[in-house]
């Protein structure tokens, strides 16, 4: 148990719906990010948030939503996605973000995604 | 950040230590070294990190060449419950805070 919680676990979508995925985090840190870990490809870092505000967007399409209500909360929202967009959803909270001694990730569980 | 290698899998024995190699020849010397590893479907785990110093934790011990171009991750007594991917990571500790994920080493613990 990192701290860090991921719902759903599991997740069946058609391209054609909408739904989000929900992130949250009991460790009082400042950062959170969203990865993403397609099958036999390692883990890519998606988006950035520091103290709410987005701080990276590694030029996601934008059928992929984020948002930071808090620093305790993520979410990620999707739209029409493809199915190549089926993965492993992941999210990291750290302390700091800017490189000091507390910016250790802690990962959540994952969200595994499949698009039909 | 500076380029990681690694063996792509590798056994070891339950109970025994394993040692898990990683090349970073190309290092600079504000990199860190972080270890995480994966256990299937779930997230990453943190393990240790450090600079220059040996460092040990609850987890592994993390040794570190004087000349910082590879290190080791010991787990001193592995179980069935270590077999994972484990991932060797370098990076400047500034903003951006990226952790760039490579395809790590594939330890399989065999009772």
């Amino acid at each position: 148990e990192t701290g860090v919680t991921q719902t759903p676990r599991h997740l069946v979508m058609g391209m054609t719906n909408k739904k989000s995925l929900k992130c949250e985090q009991h460790l009082g840190h400042n950062a959170m990010y969203w990865y993403k870990q397609s099958a036999k490809k390692p883990l890519e870092l998606m988006f950035v948030y520091n103290f709410k505000e987005q701080t990276e967007n590694n030029s996601v399409p934008s059928r992929f939503s984020p948002e930071c209500p808090n620093s305790s909360h993520l979410f990620l929202h999707l739209h029409t996605l493809q199915p190549e967009d089926s993965a492993l959803y992941l999210c990291a909270s750290s302390q700091d973000y800017a490189g000091g001694p507390t910016d250790t990730q802690y990962f959540g569980p994952g969200t595994r995604l499949t698009v039909l | 950040d500076a380029k990681t290698t690694q063996p792509p899998s590798m056994d070891c024995a339950e109970g025994r230590a394993a040692n898990l190699p990683c090349n970073h020849s190309t290092i600079s010397g504000n990199e860190y070294v972080y270890w995480y590893r994966q256990i299937h479907s779930q997230g990453p785990q943190y393990i240790i990190h450090g600079l220059k110093n040996n460092e040990t934790n609850e987890m592994a011990s993390l040794i570190i060449t004087e000349d910082r171009k590879s290190s080791t991750l010991i787990l001193p007594h592995a179980t069935l419950r270590d077999t994972a991917v484990y991932y060797c990571i370098v990076r400047v500790k500034a903003a951006g805070n990226k952790l760039t994920f490579g395809g790590g080493t594939r330890v399989l613990v065999k009772p």
